[in-house]
């Protein structure tokens, strides 16, 4: 099945850095999902992003269906945006999961 | 206000005592799906449903039963539960699965402990 794999696993910065978050996919995908979870443990959705470039606010987000991978940049960071972020690859009706990146934003 | 909805949110059992997660959205989307998140795994699918009457198996889904009777619902059974089954459970649904617009909106998780 389609392995996903996400890096850097773990991540600290300093409030107002940027940062960038990578996603890999290993065969083609009907789309791709970014999430946020909160130190409460919702999952917050930040993007669908089969392909092509989306941007909200101080986030943003790349997908390059043909090379198989996706970017979520955060720009500005506050210590709002820790948590952990997942991106989730659907193939068929089958959603496969990142590990995550555990984001810790100092103040 | 469009939702999914988790009952119980907290479950503390014993093992082989039979018990059933609950999963109701609103929002008339066709597709709903169970997840599990352990510990430096992710979160993996346990079994997905496209349509009333309509299931399939996840990566994941040794030792757990589902049902899609109604639209809206889409209950988790754990028939006999045991301690490798303590984890946090998600439900999540969509309009559409496959390649539709199956934008995933979830659940807030159960927590469910099996001692």
């Amino acid at each position: 099945g389609i392995q996903v794999e996400q890096s850097p696993p773990d991540l600290i910065l300093q409030e107002g850095a940027n940062s960038t978050l990578r996603c890999n996919f290993s065969d083609s995908v009907n789309n791709l999902q970014w999430f946020h979870q909160n130190p409460w443990g919702q999952l917050i959705n930040l993007f669908y992003i089969p392909s092509g470039t989306k941007q909200n606010g101080r986030l943003s987000a790349t997908t390059v269906a043909t090379e198989r991978y996706s970017l979520l940049y955060i720009s500005s960071s506050q210590t709002t945006d820790s948590g952990v972020y997942f991106c989730a690859a659907l193939s068929g009706f089958k959603t496969i999961f990142g590990a995550g990146t555990r984001l810790f934003v100092k103040a | 206000e469009a939702q999914v909805t988790q009952n119980p949110r907290y479950l503390i059992t014993v093992t082989g005592k039979k018990l059933t997660v609950t999963c109701s959205q609103n929002m008339n989307h066709e597709y709903m799906s169970w997840y599990r998140q352990d510990p430096g795994l992710g979160l993996r699918q346990i079994y997905y449903s496209m349509n009333v009457e309509v299931t399939d198996k996840g990566d994941v889904p040794e030792g757990y039963k589902v049902s899609r009777k109604e639209k809206r619902n889409f209950p988790l059974i754990l028939e006999s539960p045991s301690p490798n089954q303590t984890s946090l459970y998600f439900c999540a649904s969509s309009l559409v699965g496959g390649s539709g617009a199956n934008v995933l909106t979830f659940g807030a998780g159960s927590r469910l402990t099996v001692l």
